[in-house]
């Protein structure tokens, strides 16, 4: 079946830098994008989303990127910070299927003061 | 408005028990969902509901049924709980087609 997957599974950045996660999907009739941030021992929370007729939105410190022909899709946090660490997860939703979410296996954010 | 909420936090079973695990919403979403998650696999859809009175299967329902109270509540039950059901269990709700909001999980052990 179609799934989204993501480049880098770790990811380590100092106090201060700013982080880009990075995330393929493979089925082009997606239409609804999310990135989750999920904290150890929490349910996922959401963060920024961008539908499929948008190329860039931005939010407070994160921005999320789509690239339609390359089927890519990024998260950027601005001046990360400690309390950034956790595990983001990008979701893609398939143009069929209603409301259900196909995610990615996660990659995990640590931010060194 | 404590958005989604899960029962129990924390269960051990037996192999072969049954139990079911509640969830609630409080901000009048139609849908709501049933996920596990795994180490390195994310998150796997097990059933959901678009709306009341509805339920689907997803990506893994096998050994799992539901059940669609009422607008607010959606219960997972196992009846015959396996080793391979030891997961963490998420509960999420939306409204139709948007973002899904996510309750803090049931961390279940089947020994």
């Amino acid at each position: 079946g179609e799934s989204v997957g993501l480049h880098l599974p770790t990811l380590s950045v100092q106090e201060g830098d700013n982080s880009i996660i990075n995330c393929a999907y493979s089925n082009s009739a997606s239409d609804y994008f999310i990135w989750y941030k999920q904290e150890s021992g929490k349910g996922p929370q959401f963060i920024i989303d961008i539908r499929s007729n948008m190329d860039k939105r931005q939010g407070q410190r994160v921005t999320v990127l789509l690239n339609k022909t390359v089927k890519h899709l990024s998260l950027q946090i601005a001046a990360t910070q400690p309390g950034d660490s956790a595990v983001y997860f990008c979701a893609e939703r398939g143009g069929t299927s209603y409301g259900k979410l196909t995610f990615g296996q996660g990659t995990i954010l640590t931010v060194h003061p | 408005n404590a958005g989604v909420t899960q029962t129990p936090k924390f269960q051990v079973l037996k192999t072969g028990q049954s139990m079911t695990l509640q969830c609630a919403q409080d901000m009048n979403h139609n849908s709501m969902y049933w996920y596990r998650q795994d180490p390195g696999m994310g998150l796997r859809l097990i059933y959901y509901s678009a709306s009341e009175g509805t339920t689907d299967k997803g990506e893994v329902p096998n050994g799992y049924n539901v059940s669609r109270l009422n607008k607010r509540e959606f219960s997972l039950r196992l009846e015959s709980a396996a080793p391979s059901q030891t997961s963490v269990y998420f509960c999420a709700s939306s409204e139709r087609l948007d973002t899904q909001y996510f309750g803090p999980g049931t961390r279940l052990t089947v020994l």
